[in-house]
């Protein structure tokens, strides 16, 4: 059974920083392209940052592009999203997402349960 | 970016009623379009990929169509599970996006 279980979120000051994992299991992490999306409270799907199998490609949303890196660790089964100068408008439910490709593009077909972040003075 | 409009952004409809859900992109994306299902507190489930296949595992209930810019999720004959928030998303380029969500909910 496919499962990614997203920790490392929690409260944080405005301009601080957080590192997220998510840890996969039940199929071949090192094969699978990865995405993280985040959700404002009420809102939304948003997407932030996606990562080839390999690491060598790697592309952000611009909302986050310089502040956030994305990055894996194949050999840990993990996917990490470094966050830095957090802003009040980065709070959110985060998910990490795999991606499959078919025919038409992409989807993301298994997801974990989110974990929250919360920017706040 | 490709920008996404779903129509409406709420709807009320009873068990067994027809529902349709209908996505907008801001320009042509072939049939590079999915479809999510989120209920509340939980992460969203791919429901339909490439804007008609059905995921894996997803009720036959759920069909999907269109192409270039304007698809449709349709559910037969709701149940009382399919009431949730419903997403289109597209994977033509780089952001992918979302639209906006409609909200299914129970006349």
């Amino acid at each position: 059974e496919v499962q990614l279980v997203e920790s490392g979120g929690g409260l944080v000051q405005p301009g601080g920083s957080l590192r997220l994992s998510c840890a996969a299991s039940g199929f071949t992490f090192s094969s699978y392209e990865m995405n993280w999306v985040r959700q404002a409270p009420g809102k939304g799907l948003e997407w932030v940052s996606y990562i080839s199998s390999s690491g060598s490609a790697i592309y952000y949303a611009d909302s986050v592009k310089g502040r956030f890196t994305i990055s894996r660790d194949n050999a840990k089964n993990s996917l990490y999203l470094q966050m830095n100068s957090l802003r009040a408008e980065d709070t959110a439910v985060y998910y990490c997402a795999r991606n499959i490709r078919h025919n038409y593009g992409s989807s993301l077909d298994h997801w974990g349960q989110g974990t929250p972040v919360t920017v706040s003075s | 970016d490709i920008q996404m409009t779903q129509s409406p952004s709420s709807l009320s409809a009873s068990v067994g009623d027809r529902v349709t859900v209908t996505c907008r992109t801001s320009q042509t994306i072939s049939r590079y379009l999915n479809w999510y299902q989120q209920k509340p507190g939980k992460a969203p489930k791919l429901l339909i990929f490439g804007a008609s296949s059905l995921q894996s595992g997803v009720p036959s209930r759920f069909s999907g169509s269109g192409s270039g810019t304007d698809f449709t999720l349709t559910i037969s004959s709701l149940q009382p599970e399919d009431f949730a928030t419903y997403y289109c998303q597209q994977s033509y380029s780089t952001p992918i996006t979302f639209g906006q969500g409609t909200r299914l909910e129970i006349k």
